[in-house]
């Protein structure tokens, strides 16, 4: 178990691009979320998959942010068209849920995130 | 919806002396209740979590959490810190489907020598 794990640590970009954030869960979880998090503030929840599919998309989404987890491992976010506003933290996390009568979370893991700054 | 509330945003504690930081939380059922520690630009570490059961949890590094649903709260305690706990806790609820975690603004801790 080596963890989540996400790439870049750090990443500068100019307004306007696009970036791309890449998560690695840890391998047996089946659950992988996304995370921003400002600078004094607690993270607030992006979305969310379980296994490969995308089950819940917070109303922070905008349509300039869009994430995948193809084959239900690994994960990419990313942002088009850059604003200032965008600039913070971006963690992801991953958990194992069994499901029988109720959910059953059996760990919930973050990654160290990556900090985007928009110039 | 859930909510957290932590309503301490600083603390100030004697490297030694025991501590205590608050959570509440807002949730029609039974939650599933973490604490997070973070120290600056790093990721989240899990102190510990509830889920059912026995309402004294024990965590990592010496902190336990109460849950009291007559309350609605988690507090978080630590009979005797250390300087290496300064760093930001945050309290989080997840609901019944166990789906993305509602984190409170977080609690600063700073130790005193």
């Amino acid at each position: 178990d080596t963890g989540v794990s996400q790439n870049p640590r750090h990443k500068i970009t100019k307004r306007g691009q696009n970036v791309t954030f890449r998560c690695d869960p840890i391998s047996e979880h089946n659950r992988l979320y996304w995370y921003r998090q400002t600078l004094g503030q607690g993270p607030e929840f992006l979305t969310y998959f379980q296994n490969e599919a995308q089950l819940e998309k917070s109303r922070l989404l905008s349509d300039r942010f869009s994430a995948e987890r193809p084959k239900g491992s690994f994960s990419t976010l990313e942002i088009q068209r850059t604003e200032q506003g965008d600039s913070a933290m971006y963690l992801c996390a991953s958990s194992l849920i069994g499901i029988g009568q109720g959910h059953h979370i059996y760990g919930y893991t973050f990654g160290s995130g990556t900090r985007l700054t928009v110039v | 919806a859930q909510s957290v509330t932590q309503p301490d945003i600083h603390i100030t504690v004697s490297e030694g002396a025991s501590l205590e930081l608050r959570c509440n939380y807002s949730y029609g059922a039974t939650p599933y209740l973490f604490w997070y520690v973070q120290s600056p630009g790093q990721g989240l570490q899990l102190l510990l979590k509830y889920f059912s059961g026995d309402t004294l949890v024990q965590g990592i590094k010496g902190f336990e959490a109460e849950f009291k649903r007559s309350q609605s709260s988690f507090n978080l305690r630590k009979p005797s810190v250390h300087w290496s706990d300064a760093a930001e806790y945050f309290c989080a609820v997840a609901g019944g489907g166990a789906d993305g975690l509602t984190f409170g603004k977080g609690t600063h801790l700073i130790i005193q020598p």
